[in-house]
């Protein structure tokens, strides 16, 4: 079956632009994470959906970053006015548990800002 | 709070063992563990269960220290495909993981 997909896969934005970076988890996954990476880092929490609820948006640096997730499947995660500090890997996992559990992480969208 | 994991890094030779390790400040009720190669996406290992439980890998194991506060990730016989970067993650109120900031294992023939 599928996995979790992201698209873009590489976007370069030139500083001030708003991009929008898309994520299809698994098929009845109810539970959708966004993560940042940075070069050498772990992965570090964004944000968390409970099918179209975002449950958590503790971990979004700024007024910049928005995410959403309408009918509870696809969600984008949008950066507004990007900066150079916005340069990362964007990871989205999906996971079928409402408590934590394993998480299927898509590939990545690796975010450069010039 | 993040994780912290030690080794850094790691370079041995197929068929030899590793130990990774993960240390919180706070005692440990579940530990999450990832391996991501580069350029690719994390992948599920394991979860450690404050029980002791284990859910996932056949040929990885991992354990508690005597107070939770750390947990250690067993890789026997290792195999050239075990080469990546390892996580460790500890979930938080939102399911959320806090990850380590990952230990480096090489694998040579």
């Amino acid at each position: 079956g599928a996995g979790v997909s992201q698209s873009p896969r590489y976007k370069v934005a030139k500083r001030g632009q708003d991009v929008a970076l898309r994520c299809d988890p698994i098929s009845g996954h109810v539970s959708l994470f966004w993560y940042q990476q940075a070069l050498g880092q772990g992965p570090e929490f964004l944000t968390y959906f409970q099918n179209e609820a975002q449950l958590d948006k503790s971990g979004l640096p700024s007024d910049r970053f928005f995410a959403e997730r309408p009918e509870g499947s696809v969600s984008t995660l949008k950066i507004q006015r990007t900066q150079q500090e916005d340069s990362a890997v964007y990871l989205c996992a999906s996971s079928p548990f409402r408590v934590a559990g394993e998480q299927y992480f898509g590939p990545g969208t690796r975010l450069t800002v010039t | 709070q993040q994780p912290v994991q030690s080794p850094q890094a790691v370079i041995l030779r197929e068929g030899e063992d590793a130990v990774i390790n993960c240390s919180s400040s706070k005692a440990l009720y579940s530990v999450h563990w990832y391996r991501q190669k580069h350029g690719e996406a994390p992948v599920f290992l394991m979860i450690l269960l404050k029980g002791g439980e284990q859910k996932g890998h056949d040929k990885i194991s991992a354990s508690f220290n005597e107070k939770k506060q750390q947990s250690s990730l067993y890789l026997t016989a290792s195999q050239l495909s075990y080469s990546g970067t390892y996580f460790c993650g500890i979930p938080g109120s939102a399911r959320q993981l806090t990850f380590g900031s990952g230990t480096q294992l090489t694998v040579l023939p």
